[in-house]
């Protein structure tokens, strides 16, 4: 069975600096999508970033990036420049399978606090 | 404006009787899913479906059923038999794994309360 798993219930940054978020998947499979969910608290779900696990090079969107490790199954979150409007929690997911059977799996979040 | 509807947004039903959540597509999106969301607890997927007439129960589909009669519409009923309904529920949709750009599309949400 395919599992996310995010190792950091709730983290916090002060405004301006630089925070990771954690995730490490496992998957037999050797293609699939990986992607960063937000969830402020309207409780609408916003992509933040996605990664295709057939590229080598990480993605970026702005302040926000990734750090792809194929091999340790790693897929961890960096926003850089926090801003307040980035408390929200913050879901790793990845989508798996192939033809007409795949799915959407997503880890247990991690919430961040920006403080000023 | 395409997008992705949940109806109602919250929802109170009586214990033993059985609620159906809606959720509507106009994206031609091929896959839709429901999750089911509780505190500490991330996304728990109940039921997906990649194509109409077909679907396939998630981690947590006990208690709940769902249709896939057409396209656009993938309609989750909770029945009596889920012993603890209460929670908030979301509707996914998306292109399949291999398109260009694949994302999942999310409704709003409905908030269950059992009451």
């Amino acid at each position: 069975a395919q599992t996310v798993t995010q190792s950091q219930p709730e983290m916090s940054v002060q405004e301006a600096e630089t925070v990771t978020l954690s995730c490490t998947y496992d998957t037999s499979e050797s293609n699939y999508y990986l992607f960063w969910y937000k969830q402020p608290p309207s409780r609408q779900m916003i992509l933040v970033i996605r990664q295709e696990a057939y590229k080598q090079q990480n993605a970026t969107e702005n302040r926000f990036s990734v750090n792809f490790q194929k091999a340790a199954k790693s897929f961890s979150l960096k926003i850089s420049d926090s801003q307040l409007g980035d408390t929200a929690m913050y879901f790793c997911a990845f989508m798996v399978g192939g033809g007409s059977n795949y799915k959407l799996t997503f880890g247990k979040g991690t919430l961040l606090t920006v403080n000023p | 404006d395409g997008g992705i509807t949940q109806s109602p947004k919250y929802l109170f039903r009586k214990e033993g009787q059985n609620v159906t959540l809606s959720c509507e597509q106009n994206l031609n999106h091929d896959a839709m899913y429901w999750y089911r969301q509780d505190p500490g607890q991330g996304l728990r997927l109940i039921y997906y479906s990649q194509i109409v007439n077909d679907f396939q129960k998630g981690d947590i589909a006990e208690g709940y059923s769902v249709s896939r009669e057409k396209k656009e519409s993938f309609p989750l009923t909770v029945t009596s038999a889920q012993k603890n309904p209460t929670a908030f529920y979301l509707c996914a949709s998306s292109l399949p794994q291999g398109q260009l750009n694949t994302e999942a599309f999310f409704g709003q949400g409905t908030r269950l309360t059992v009451v």
